[in-house]
């Protein structure tokens, strides 16, 4: 069984500049996660998902980042535009009614 | 969700039982304790989560005080690919509102 994929796995980008992250969890889970982790730290929840619905979003910067999880399914985060604070792995996990999390391997930004 | 305070960083030799402490001691009655793991460069792992009684599983055992303010991980013959960092965490049992610290760094070592 696929675990969850995200691409790409690095990117690297100029301030200012907009970039998407995507991510496909593992089939059939309903709960989808973006996390931001900065270097050396834990991540940290940006988004939660429930199916299609965005029922966590008070730790996404709003004024820059929107995500979207239109199908109930797959999922893409995106910054516009991006600044030097943004350079972190940006994570996506799904799970299947809140129970246990599965990570995908993360999409590591740098922004220049 | 009850903070938990972990060492920064551990040393264990391979074949050796590894213990990884943890403090909670502001854990409420309907909080589990939540271990995961993150090898570099990849996504954390889940490992174990457990109430009020001790569980074991195919990768490690959790070890949780009567009091339930601290809890124990026990890594029963460490090897090199269990070197990683390891998250303590404490949440309710749906686990929506998982909060990950710095955790603490394993290195096993040959």
């Amino acid at each position: 069984e696929a675990g969850v994929v995200q691409s790409p796995r690095y990117k690297i980008i100029e301030k200012k500049q907009p970039v998407a992250f995507w991510c496909n969890p593992i089939s059939g889970h309903n709960t989808l996660y973006w996390y931001r982790q900065n270097l050396g730290q834990g991540p940290e929840l940006l988004i939660r998902y429930e199916n299609e619905e965005a029922v966590d979003d008070s730790q996404l910067p709003k004024d820059r980042f929107s995500a979207e999880r239109l199908k109930g399914v797959d999922s893409t985060l995106k910054i516009q535009p991006a600044e030097l604070g943004d350079s972190a792995v940006y994570l996506c996990a799904s799970s299947l009614d809140g129970q246990g999390r599965f990570f995908g391997p993360g999409t590591r930004l740098t922004v220049l | 969700d009850a903070k938990t305070t972990q060492p920064t960083s551990m040393d264990c030799a391979e074949g050796r039982a590894a213990n990884l402490p943890c403090n909670h001691s502001t854990i409420s009655g309907n909080e589990y304790v939540y271990w995961y793991r993150q090898i570099h460069s990849q996504g954390p792992q889940y490992i174990i989560h457990g109430l009020k009684n001790n569980e074991t599983n195919e990768m490690a055992s959790l070890i949780i005080t009567e009091d339930r303010k601290s809890s124990t991980l026990i890594l029963p013959h460490a090897t090199l690919r269990d070197t990683a960092v390891y998250y303590c965490i404490v949440s309710g049992s749906n686990d929506y509102k998982l909060s990950f610290g710095a955790g603490t760094t394993v290195t096993v070592r040959a």
